[in-house]
């Protein structure tokens, strides 16, 4: 079946903007993670959900970003008055359930200008 | 919190040559994960350790997850120019505020010269 789909698969805006960031995850999984890679780096955790809720949302940079998922399957990452040091790879996995292995997509570029 | 340290940070190679890259962590996990990444794409899964001491093969790939939970290597013999990439080490831990929180070391570049 499909992986893991991510969308834009890039995305340019200007600083103060805000930017959705769309995942759908592998049909069927109930976990779905949210990662963040700047260049050269690892990647850093963010958020994820089990269903439709985020027990762990400590990842967060800051309350410019916020994350839902609806239905238990496609989740937005959202950034508000986005600003240059936004500019990453945003990353999705899902997993079949909580603590099973995680499956990547292929990201989105973001660029804050 | 819990951070992994990977080494080397880049390898240049031959082809045919065995690479071994390894990470270490300040605190123990439950499972280790070895992922590579292409330029432009997400992680994809190479192998997954969910016991201590546990040594797993995938083809030419060999990774062990260490006896203290502490630790884990990625063997890769008899290199070939698609193994060129970014291998990253990941740890997952299923207690306290890191619960199913992936944490991944810094990356491994390898580059394979034919």
């Amino acid at each position: 079946g499909a992986g893991v789909s991510q969308s834009p698969s890039n995305k340019v805006t200007e600083k103060g903007k805000d930017v959705e960031l769309r995942c759908d995850p592998i049909s069927g999984h109930t976990a779905l993670y949210w990662y963040r890679q700047s260049l050269g780096q690892g990647l850093e955790f963010l958020i994820y959900f089990q269903g439709n809720s985020a027990p762990d949302k400590s990842g967060l940079p800051s309350d410019r970003f916020s994350a839902e998922r609806t239905g238990g399957s496609v989740s937005t990452l959202t950034i508000q008055r986005t600003q240059q040091e936004d500019s990453a790879v945003y990353l999705c996995a899902s997993s079949l359930s909580f603590m099973e292995t995680q499956y990547f997509g292929p990201g989105t570029r973001l660029l804050v200008l | 919190g819990q951070q992994l340290n990977q080494s080397p940070q880049s390898m240049f190679i031959q082809e045919g040559e065995d690479v071994s890259m390894n990470c270490t962590s300040s605190s123990i996990f439950n499972t280790w994960l070895w992922y590579k990444q292409d330029p432009g794409e997400g992680p994809v899964l190479l192998i997954a350790l969910y016991k201590a001491g546990e040594l797993t093969s995938n083809g030419r790939l060999t990774a062990q997850f260490g006896i203290t939970r502490k630790d884990s290597f990625l063997n890769i013999s008899a290199s070939i120019p698609s193994d060129v990439g970014i291998y990253f080490c990941a740890g997952l831990y299923a207690g306290g505020t890191s619960y199913g929180k992936l944490t991944f070391g810094q990356g491994t570049i390898l580059t394979v010269h034919p």
